[in-house]
């Protein structure tokens, strides 16, 4: 059975600096895996798609990156801002259906 | 990109009695159609797939008589909670899936508030 873990499950850091958010999956035969960004109170906006055969997506300041063999991804956020306060989480597409995360949360401070 | 609208954004009803949410794909058909709920600070939990003109597949401690999904075209499922109680209050949300494509898009979400 697939399973997603996101850590850290919330995290604080300072407007400018570079920061890393984990995911990790314990079936290795997934289709693709999503990151998306959820609002307080909102719904979802995918951020970024990486298919099985790929090794990282970038989108602007983001770069996801996929290793399938390790079962894990990384969403790197390049001079984070306060408007990138959210919650952060990644889903992955196994057997036609989405494993979900449960999270980062994360603040930007000004 | 492939847009799936969610309606209504929020709501409120009375206990006792049902409400629909809406989820249309707005400029591609949907052979499957997703359904979650996500309870406060916890994940986004499926609740049934739905594939077009057929009965939808609940996930385990769903209750398919409470939560009635109904996929009659290719371009739009309604979700109807029946006698919404208080602990049904959620905020669900709908995605959308082209046969072609592994890439599942999102509808807005529904916040569900039943007092």
């Amino acid at each position: 059975k697939q399973e997603v873990t996101q850590i850290p499950a919330a995290l604080s850091v300072p407007e400018g600096e570079n920061l890393v958010l984990n995911c990790s999956f314990t079936d290795s035969a997934i289709y693709n895996l999503q990151w998306f960004r959820q609002d307080p109170g909102k719904g979802l906006t995918s951020l970024l798609l990486i298919q099985s055969s790929q090794r990282e997506q970038t989108s602007g300041r983001l770069n996801a990156s996929l290793d399938k063999s390790s079962g894990r991804s990384t969403l790197y956020i390049a001079a984070s801002q306060p408007g990138d306060s959210a919650t952060y989480l990644c889903a992955v597409n196994s057997n036609y259906q989405l494993i979900w995360g449960a999270g980062t949360k994360l603040i930007i401070k000004p | 990109g492939a847009v799936v609208s969610q309606h209504p954004s929020r709501v409120i009803c009375k206990s006792g009695t049902s409400v629909k949410i809406e989820c249309r794909s707005l400029d591609f058909q949907a052979t499957t159609m997703f359904w979650y709920r996500q309870f406060p600070k916890q994940s986004l939990m499926l609740m049934a797939t739905s594939n077009e003109g057929s009965k939808a597949t609940y996930e385990q401690g769903v209750e398919k008589d409470k939560f009635l999904i109904n996929h009659a075209s290719l371009t739009l499922s309604t979700l109807t909670v029946t006698s919404a109680h208080p602990e049904d209050s959620s905020f669900y949300i709908c995605s959308a899936r082209r046969q072609s494509d592994t890439e599942a898009f999102f509808g807005q979400g529904t916040r569900l508030t039943v007092v």
